[in-house]
């Protein structure tokens, strides 16, 4: 257990399906990410929220919505996904910006596997 | 830009050897350093972080890694590897101007012979 809780941990979807992935963090942290990791790609950090407040989208398709109701949960609302959206969605919390660097590095969820059919 | 660049997609080692995974950053100041760990299927663990003093950082699971400067290298190291490091380990940097945002390379897969 690393303190941040992703769940489901895995999720079949067909394309016209809507889906929600879940992440919660009880670390105190104020800022939480969504990281997309597919087969031999790097990690694509897809969106950044600090205080619930998002300040980084990385030109993620609409497709992909997501919502932070407060500083310990995340959410990602999934709908008319394609097939290469498939792969492994991370979450990960840390303290705020300008905190000191002590502080500075992520605790990331187990992900969930994704397969869109 | 800052950036993290990890020479070797996948590296072999017989388990007992030795192993050290190659690291290099682009970042003008002094850079926030980070080692994470992956296992087939899970999110990442970090392994240990350098930010100042000591060059020579120690970490979890008998890991350690050095930062030179003069090289742009933030190596990690392991004296005898065990056939449970099998996983995929991540260099990452911390972007600057005092806000928490990791970029990350692109890592390393290891696999560990018997």
């Amino acid at each position: 257990e690393t303190g941040v809780t992703q769940t489901p941990r895995h999720l079949v979807m067909g394309m016209t399906n809507k889906k929600s992935l879940k992440c919660e963090q009880h670390l105190g942290h104020n800022a939480m990410y969504w990281y997309k990791q597919s087969a031999k790609k790097p990690l694509e950090l897809m969106f950044v929220y600090n205080f619930k407040e998002q300040t980084e989208n990385n030109s993620v398709p609409s497709r992909f919505s997501p919502e932070c109701p407060n500083s310990s949960h995340l959410f990602l609302h999934l709908h008319t996904l394609q097939p290469e959206d498939s792969a492994l969605y991370l979450c990960a919390s840390s303290q705020e910006p300008g905190t000191a660097p002590t502080n500075y590095g992520y605790t990331f969820g187990s992900g969930t596997r994704l397969t869109v059919v | 830009a800052q950036s993290v660049t990890q020479p070797d997609i996948h590296i072999t080692v017989s388990e007992g050897a030795s192993l050290e995974l190659r690291c290099n950053y682009s970042y003008g100041a002094t850079p926030y350093l980070f080692w994470y760990v992956q296992s087939p299927g899970q999110g990442l663990q970090l392994l240990l972080k350098y930010f100042s003093g000591d060059t020579l950082v120690q970490g979890i699971k008998g890991f350690e890694a050095e930062f030179k400067r003069s090289q742009s290298s933030f190596n990690l190291r392991k004296p005898s590897v065990h056939w449970s490091d099998a996983a995929e380990y991540f260099c990452a940097v911390v972007r600057g101007g005092g806000y928490n945002k990791l970029i990350f390379g692109a890592g390393t897969r290891l696999a560990v012979h018997p």
